[in-house]
């Protein structure tokens, strides 16, 4: 069964950098696309970009500036960059696997993380 | 982006009831859709994937219909741990966008 953790700050200033990092166990990191997805409390999904093992990548153009995501694959993990930060984007952050499978679904989910962005 | 507008926001049920909650896509997507159930303070439970296929695990009470921008997920008959959060999601085309979720409360 795979399983995913993330780590990293739950508190970050404005104006400086996100950083969480997803910790992938009980199955291959190679061969899979990893994504970053993210949801404000009490809102909705946001999906912030996907990564492949390889290392390419597709953000979300709303995102794309200040966003980075990359993969360590001997260490099994990937991360999150979101520089510029504000109140915005505070919000869980979720790791997952996917796209993956006929329907390109996210089929695995970390926990999730709350990252509150404030001063 | 596409959007993905679901319905009922909110829905109200008991126990035993059939439900439909309806994903509609702003263009065609085929039958790139994915459902997922999410309860507070947990993260989303994948559920279905393209359009009708049910994931492993997943009580057969659950299922899946459409293609193109018309998408509809049905509990045959709720159960009390089906009280939850229900998103839709479109994987034809990034950025992938979800539904805003149907929250399905007891009555």
């Amino acid at each position: 069964q795979v399983q995913l953790q993330e780590s990293g700050p739950g508190l970050v200033k404005p104006s400086e950098t996100l950083s969480l990092t997803c910790t992938v166990s009980g199955g291959s990191i190679s061969g899979y696309y990893w994504s970053w997805i993210r949801q404000p409390p009490g809102k909705g999904l946001e999906w912030i970009g996907y990564i492949y093992s390889s290392g390419s990548t597709n953000y979300n153009p709303s995102l794309k500036s200040r966003v980075t995501i990359s993969v360590d694959t001997p260490k099994k993990q990937f991360s999150l960059k979101l520089s510029s930060v504000t109140a915005a984007d505070t919000a869980v952050y979720y790791c997952a696997r996917g796209p993956s499978g006929s329907g390109s679904q996210v089929d695995y989910w970390g926990q999730g993380t709350l990252v509150t962005v404030s001063s | 982006d596409i959007q993905m507008t679901q319905s009922p926001s909110s829905l109200s049920a008991s126990v035993g009831d059939r439900v439909t909650i309806t994903c509609r896509a702003s263009q065609s997507i085929s039958s790139y859709l994915n459902w997922y159930q999410q309860k507070p303070g947990k993260a989303p439970k994948f559920l279905i994937y393209a359009a009708s296929s049910l994931q492993g695990g997943v009580p057969s009470r659950f299922s899946g219909s459409g293609s193109g921008t018309d998408f509809t997920l049905t509990i045959s008959s709720l159960q009390p741990e089906d009280f939850a959060t229900y998103y839709c999601q479109q994987s034809y085309s990034t950025p992938y966008t979800f539904g805003q979720g149907t929250k399905l409360e007891i009555k």
